[in-house]
């Protein structure tokens, strides 16, 4: 079975630094896709950013870019320059090739003023 | 445009009694999930929409649980004789094709009292 791990249930960041969320992952199938999610306060889900296992190069998405180590089953998630409104859960997902997204337990992020 | 919406926004409701939970898609989107997702927790996959294909409904948690679509349209989630344990947001999404971007609604808080 898929499992998508998030070890930091809470993490914290002055505001202008950089944080690392991390994510691992369980998968015997090669082709598959990845994705960050932020939810803040308001409950609405927004895609932050997304990876394609075949893709090597490390996707970007202005201050947000992902560390993919693919023989380490490792996604995680560098937010440069943070802002307050950053603030918020972020969940690690999964998807193969079929029709299910595979969820982590989040992270709750805190950015500090 | 438009995103997805659902409705209500928040639902008390007495153990044992039924629920219709509704969801808008974007439109134009062909595939739909809905996902659970309990206090403090991540999301868990339910049900989901493919065109006019067989819904893949694996992750319903118990037959009390089912969901319909009308083409590409509009879809209900039903929950019957609800317990306590059904309190959690019950999320909806949307995606378009081979586009793998999931879009989400602000989801639906049941609470069974």
């Amino acid at each position: 079975a898929q499992t998508v791990t998030q070890s930091q249930p809470e993490m914290s960041v002055q505001e202008a630094e950089t944080v690392t969320l991390s994510c691992t992952y369980d998968t015997s199938e090669s082709d598959y896709y990845l994705f960050w999610y932020k939810q803040p306060p308001s409950r609405q889900m927004i895609l932050v950013i997304r990876q394609e296992a075949y893709k090597q190069q490390n996707a970007t998405e202005n201050r947000f870019s992902v560390n993919f180590q693919k023989a380490a089953k490792s996604f995680s998630l560098k937010i440069s320059d943070s802002q307050l409104g950053d603030a918020a859960m972020y969940f690690c997902a999964y998807r193969r090739g079929g029709n299910q997204f595979y969820f982590g337990t989040g992270t709750s992020l805190t950015v500090i003023p | 445009g438009a995103g997805v919406s659902q409705s209500p926004s928040n639902k008390v409701t007495e153990k044992g009694k039924d629920v219709e939970l509704r969801c808008d898609p974007i439109s134009g989107h062909t595939a739909l999930y809905w996902y659970r997702q309990r206090l403090g927790q991540g999301l868990e996959f339910l049900i989901y929409f493919q065109g006019n294909s067989a819904p893949d409904k694996s992750g319903l948690p118990s037959d009390r649980f089912s969901a319909e679509r009308t083409g590409e349209s509009v879809s209900t989630l039903t929950i019957q004789r609800t317990q306590q344990e059904d309190s959690a947001v019950y999320l909806c999404a949307s995606s378009f094709g081979q586009n793998h971007e999931q879009y989400f609604g602000p989801g639906t808080r049941l609470t069974v009292t």
